[in-house]
């Protein structure tokens, strides 16, 4: 079946556009997850959401930076008034179960933002 | 909090020798852990993981880890690499039943020369 797609892939910004950036899980993941990567570093954790529900989004680095999963499938990362230090590759993945079982996570290819 | 440490930022091979990626982890309780790997232009994909149990642990492609509990390590190994093997590899953990929070390293490159 179709993995973890994000849109899109690349991404040139001003400095203070916003931007937002899609995430399609696999059909049917309860659990979708957002990591930021930047450049020499591994994934970092932004926030998850159960089903629509955003359970945690300690992450999140600022208030400029939002998230929704309205349907409790394709979930969207907003970022307000991006800054230079925003650009990096944004990763969601997804697993098929909740909260209280721990599981592989399956990875989307990433959408590569560049703040200019 | 949990963290996770790799010590090798670039390791570069010839092709059939063998490799070890270290992975060294700071948490107290129940661990869950991972090795992924990203090959050029493509997105992670799940190498092999730890839950439970055997604490050797065979995955995809000839690679295996061993979780050494008493030495917080989980490294990745391989008897014979190939040129196809070069790629960025990431460890990671997951702290505990219910966590879902993965902590990943900072990631190894590895350059296998034909």
């Amino acid at each position: 079946g179709a993995g973890v797609s994000q849109s899109p892939r690349y991404k040139v910004a001003k400095r203070g556009q916003d931007v937002a950036l899609r995430c399609d899980p696999i059909s049917g993941h309860v659990s979708l997850f957002w990591y930021q990567q930047a450049l020499g570093q591994g994934p970092e954790f932004l926030t998850y959401f159960q089903n629509e529900a955003q359970l945690d989004k300690s992450g999140l680095p600022s208030d400029r930076f939002f998230a929704e999963r309205p349907e409790g499938s394709v979930s969207t990362l907003k970022i307000q008034r991006t800054q230079q230090e925003d650009s990096a590759v944004y990763l969601c993945a997804s697993t098929p179960v909740g909260l209280a079982d721990s599981y592989e996570q399956y990875f989307g290819p990433g959408t590569r933002l560049t703040v200019t | 909090a949990q963290s996770v440490s790799q010590h090798n930022h670039h390791v570069i091979l010839s092709e059939a020798a063998s490799l070890e990626l270290g992975c060294n982890y700071s948490y107290g309780g129940t661990v869950n852990l991972f090795w992924y790997v990203q090959y050029p232009g493509q997105h992670l994909q799940l190498l092999l993981k730890y839950f439970s149990g055997d604490p050797l642990v065979k995955g995809i492609k000839g690679f295996e880890a061993e979780f050494i509990k008493s030495k917080f390590s989980f490294n990745l190994r391989k008897p014979s690499v190939q040129w196809s093997d070069t790629a960025e590899y990431f460890c990671a953990l997951l702290s505990g039943a219910g966590s879902y929070q993965l902590t990943f390293g900072k990631g190894t490159k590895l350059s296998v020369i034909p």
